[in-house]
């Protein structure tokens, strides 16, 4: 069955400190994955897609994530972060398959806090 | 400009009462989606509509329901049975256009707290 798993609840961090938010799925079809990033009252908004071709992709704001496929790992990383991008952020993923076919699968999600 | 509208923003329903939550898209996407979120669960599904008239059950549709009359519209009842209503609910559309590059819309969401 699929399903999408981050690591870290929550994770707090000085301004200009290096981020890295694991996530790890399984899924038996084409991977589809993405970052959705919530700011405090404000709406689910993408920060970066995979869909194929280089497993490096980069986002809006400075974020990026790598897919590395023997790990079914789709790593967030940004190397120096901001009070701003305190927010929770959820790794997701979503299903090429029959039934389920645009299904979109969260993590729990990753509260990060950012401290001035 | 096209999006997604869900209202009201904030619910207050009693105990025992149904309530319905509205969702209305202009962005003539087929697909349409209800999740809930609680703190620490991510989104869990509990509905979806590939097509009008047409829908499914997500992961947690236990004392939900909904309806698919028209594209643009997915309206969700919290019924009675529904055990712990209070969260927040968010709607969201998708295209099945354009291969892989159809794109997921999310709306502002609606809080429901059971009073």
């Amino acid at each position: 069955a699929q399903s999408v798993s981050q690591h870290n609840h929550h994770v707090i961090l000085s301004e200009a400190a290096s981020l890295e938010l694991g996530c790890n799925y399984s899924y038996g079809g084409t991977v589809n994955l993405f970052w959705y990033v919530q700011y405090p009252g404000q709406h689910l908004q993408l920060l970066l897609k995979y869909f194929s071709g280089d497993p490096l992709v980069k986002g809006i704001k400075g974020f990026e994530a790598e897919f590395i496929k023997s790990k079914f790992s789709f790593n967030l990383r940004k190397p120096s972060v901001q009070w701003s991008d305190t927010a929770e952020y959820f790794c997701v993923l979503k299903s090429d398959r029959g039934s389920t076919l645009g299904r979109l699968y969260f993590g729990r999600g990753t509260q990060l806090t950012v401290w001035p | 400009d096209g999006g997604i509208t869900q209202s009201p923003k904030y619910l207050f329903r009693k105990e025992g009462q149904n309530v319905t939550l509205s969702c209305e898209q202009n962005l003539n996407h087929d697909a349409m989606y209800w999740y809930r979120q609680d703190p620490g669960q991510g989104l869990r599904l509990i509905y979806y509509s590939q097509i009008v008239n047409d829908f499914q059950k997500g992961d947690i549709a236990e004392g939900y329901s909904v309806s698919r009359e028209k594209k643009e519209s997915f309206p969700l009842t919290v019924t009675s049975a529904q055990k712990n209503p209070t969260a927040f609910y968010l709607c969201a559309s998708s295209s099945r256009t354009g291969g892989w590059g159809y794109g997921y819309t999310f709306g502002s969401g609606t809080r429901l707290t059971v009073v």
